[in-house]
C-alpha cells in the first residue's frame, strides 16, 4: 500500500487561508469516506483535527475543515494564527484492512 | 483524564525482540478498537496494526506483518505489541491509538500516548 501524497511544504499569512492536499487512488481515497487529518507539533503526539473526510472532533477549532473530490482529499485551515505552525497528515481506509498516512506537509505561518 | 502511555521501548540489535505495552485509563478500555502507528526520526506516521474491542481480530501492515503481534487484556486495561525479528528499519518512536469508533473502527484517533522509543542497531 503507498503512502499517500502530500505537498512537503504550505505556508500562509497570519489571517489567511491555506489549503493542504492530500491525494490517493481510487483504491483508498477514491472509494472511501474514512479520510482524516492530523496536526503535529515538534516532539509532540499527533492530534485528530478531521475524520470521516469533513467532520471536526468536539474542540477542534472550525477554522479547520476538510473535504473530498475524486481521489484528492484537502484540508483547509482559515484565519490562520501562529499556533497552526505544524506538521499536517492526511490518512485514508485502504482497502483489504489497510490504512495508509500521507507523507506530511509542514505548515509555517509567515 | 482519558490516557495512554506507553511503555517497553529501547535499543534491540537487529533480530532481537521487544514487547511494547500501552496502559489505558480515564475510558472503557475494552469498548474500543486500538492502534499501534510508528514515526521514524524526522519522517512521517506509519499505520502499524490495529486490534478490536475484545482482541478476537487483528489486522497488520504489510511492512510487519509474520513479525508483529498485537494484543490486548481488558482486565488490565493494557495494549501490547509484541515485535520480533527487528530490523533497523523498525527504528522509530511507536505510539498507541484509541480508535474514534465505539465498539466499530472508524480508522480515525482520538487519544495518542506520548509514544515509545525503538532504536534497532547493534
Amino acid at each position: 500500500q503507498s503512502a499517500l501524497t502530500q505537498p512537503p511544504s504550505a505556508s500562509g499569512s497570519p489571517g489567511q487561508s491555506v489549503t493542504i492536499s492530500c491525494t490517493g487512488t481510487s483504491s483508498d481515497v477514491g472509494d472511501y469516506n474514512s479520510v482524516s487529518w492530523y496536526q503535529q507539533h515538534p516532539t509532540k503526539a499527533p492530534k485528530l483535527m478531521i475524520y470521516d473526510v469533513s467532520k471536526r472532533p468536539s474542540g477542534v477549532p472550525d477554522r479547520f475543515s476538510g473535504s473530498k473530490s475524486g481521489n484528492t482529499a484537502s484540508l483547509t485551515v482559515s484565519g490562520l494564527q501562529a499556533e497552526d505552525e505544524a506538521d499536517y497528515y492526511c490518512s485514508s481506509y485502504g482497502g483489504s484492512n489497510n490504512l495508509v498516512f500521507g507523507g506530511g506537509t509542514k505548515l509555517t505561518v509567515l | 483524564e482519558v490516557q495512554l502511555v506507553e511503555s517497553g521501548g529501547g535499543l534491540v540489535q537487529p533480530g532481537g525482540s521487544l514487547r511494547l505495552s500501552c496502559a489505558a485509563s480515564g475510558f472503557t478500555f475494552s469498548s474500543y478498537w486500538m492502534h499501534w502507528v510508528r514515526q521514524a526520526p524526522g519522517k512521517g506516521l506509519v499505520w502499524v496494526s490495529r486490534i478490536n474491542f475484545d482482541g478476537r481480530s487483528s489486522t497488520y501492515a504489510d511492512s510487519v506483518k509474520g513479525r508483529v503481534t498485537i494484543s490486548r487484556d481488558n482486565a488490565k486495561n493494557t495494549l501490547y505489541l509484541q515485535m520480533n525479528s527487528l530490523r533497523a528499519e523498525d527504528t522509530a518512536v511507536y505510539y498507541c491509538a484509541r480508535d474514534l469508533g465505539y465498539y466499530d473502527t472508524q480508522d480515525a484517533f482520538d487519544i495518542w500516548g506520548q509514544g515509545t522509543m525503538v532504536t534497532v542497531s547493534s
